[in-house]
């Protein structure tokens, strides 16, 4: 079973509506992130989070919010989606046992706004 | 501010070609450096790793990297191509005084050509 996993893997929504993307860990790590991926951009970081009381802004966090509902679950709102919010977003983990920070990915989730 | 440079969007080798992946980065402070590589439709999974020591660093599928301090750089290399190496390949940053912050490069992606 995979260790990050992501739901829904695809999604194709209207402007206005909102959605949730869902992410879980079985790794047991504290740290969860949320990043956005636009083709010639790279990753971009939207929030992040160290524990279950702990919710940072990322780069480019407006638009967005998100909920660490447990150690093991970390959620991405869109309020109101808009198309440029298509893009694929990743949920990622690491743990607090080395500063040097290596994150573990979830396979993304594909998401669409029209 | 740190910021991760991969120089060409897109590289194209031969099959049994050197693979030659350049990311330059900026950082006040010795940074740790990683290379992602992902998959089509994958997450993304570490390829490897720069922390302390050894600056040259080996990683998996034959793949290499090496720190270069006085040139700020951390190109990833692999002798032989491999078809099933073509992927997406990601530079990335975290400093080493604390902060968690990761930075990530826009992205190479790679082509084998049979």
């Amino acid at each position: 079973d995979a260790d990050v996993t992501q739901t829904p893997r695809n999604r194709i929504t209207k402007t206005g509506k909102r959605i949730m993307l869902e992410c879980s860990q079985t790794k047991g790590h504290d740290r969860m992130y949320w990043y956005r991926q636009d083709p010639g951009l790279g990753l971009r970081l939207i929030y992040y989070s160290f524990d279950v009381k702990d919710i940072n802004k990322g780069e480019i966090s407006d638009g967005y919010s998100v909920s660490r509902q447990a150690q093991a679950k970390f959620s991405l709102s869109l309020e109101s989606a808009i198309p440029n919010q298509t893009a694929l977003y990743f949920c990622a983990t690491s743990d607090t046992t080395h500063s040097y920070n290596e994150q573990f990915f979830g396979p993304g989730t594909r998401l669409t706004v029209l | 501010a740190q910021s991760v440079t991969q120089l060409g969007s897109h590289v194209s080798v031969s099959e049994g070609a050197l693979v030659l992946l350049r990311c330059n980065y900026s950082s006040s402070v010795p940074p740790y450096l990683f290379w992602y590589v992902q998959y089509p439709n994958q997450g993304l999974q570490l390829l490897l790793k720069y922390t302390t020591g050894a600056t040259l660093v080996k990683g998996i599928n034959g793949f290499e990297a090496e720190f270069k301090k006085s040139e700020t750089s951390f190109h990833l290399t692999k002798p032989s191509a491999h078809m099933s190496d073509a992927a997406e390949y990601f530079c990335a940053v975290t400093r080493n005084t604390g902060g968690f912050k990761t930075i990530f490069g826009a992205g190479t992606r790679l082509f084998v050509k049979a």
